[in-house]
């Protein structure tokens, strides 16, 4: 079955580092996503692309985060510089569809960051 | 208020009963909404998905939805100790992302 692949399983970074992880998404789909859980709350929306272009993108997705596709299959969340409060497992995701309503998202393993 | 909410539990049922797991949004035109396992330290799992007023079922699970009281359910039956996980609802709202919940814990006891 298809899987949306993340690198690294677990990252541990110093406070102002800055930090890339990857995805590589579903072949055949066409929106990405990323999310993030901070241990014991909930899975809050990060942003989302699609076309090469962010397509929406929440408040806690400020100056310090971007979103890239650098080739046909990898997708990459960076943080610019790394703050305690990043410390948190990131998924991402991937859908075919986007726009209807059957939007069912597949999630990858997740990242795990920590900030020291 | 909250867009989705979720009593956060944890939910005690005894191997083989039924657990219910509920869930309200707040947005009206959210059409679309999903209910995911999340095992501890790993990643949602789709478990299933419900688009129209009413049922659907797959295997043991049955999904409800009543968009006029904007409330969706999760009905496990014949709960089995390997169901024990959080419960995420999860709703399409404007644009296309999902907004999660922020879980249910179900424990099944055996």
């Amino acid at each position: 079955e298809p899987e949306v692949t993340q690198t690294p399983s677990h990252q541990v970074t110093q406070m102002g580092q800055e930090v890339i992880l990857r995805c590589v998404p579903i072949s055949n789909h066409l929106y990405f996503y990323w999310y993030r859980q901070i241990l014991g709350q909930k899975v809050e929306f990060l942003v989302s692309f699609y076309n090469n272009e962010i397509s929406e993108k929440s408040e806690i997705f400020d100056d310090q985060f971007s979103v890239e596709r650098p080739d046909g299959s990898n997708f990459t969340l960076k943080i610019r510089s790394t703050k305690l409060e990043d410390s948190a497992m990131y998924f991402c995701a991937s859908s075919w569809d986007g726009r209807s309503g059957a939007n069912v998202l597949t999630f990858g393993a997740g990242s795990r960051l920590t900030v020291l | 208020q909250k867009e989705v909410e979720q009593n956060s539990g944890p939910l005690s049922v005894p191997e083989g009963a039924i657990a219910s797991l509920n869930c309200t949004y707040s947005d009206r035109v959210s059409q679309s909404f999903f209910w995911y396992r999340q095992y501890s330290g790993k990643s949602p799992e789709l478990i299933m998905s419900i688009y129209s007023n009413g049922d659907k079922e797959d295997g043991r699970f049955t999904a409800q939805l009543n968009k006029a009281s904007q409330y969706v359910s999760l009905l496990i039956r014949d709960s089995q100790p390997s169901d024990s996980a959080t419960y995420l609802c999860a709703v399409k709202g404007r644009g296309n992302k999902l907004v999660f919940g922020a879980g249910t814990i179900l424990r099944v006891k055996s």
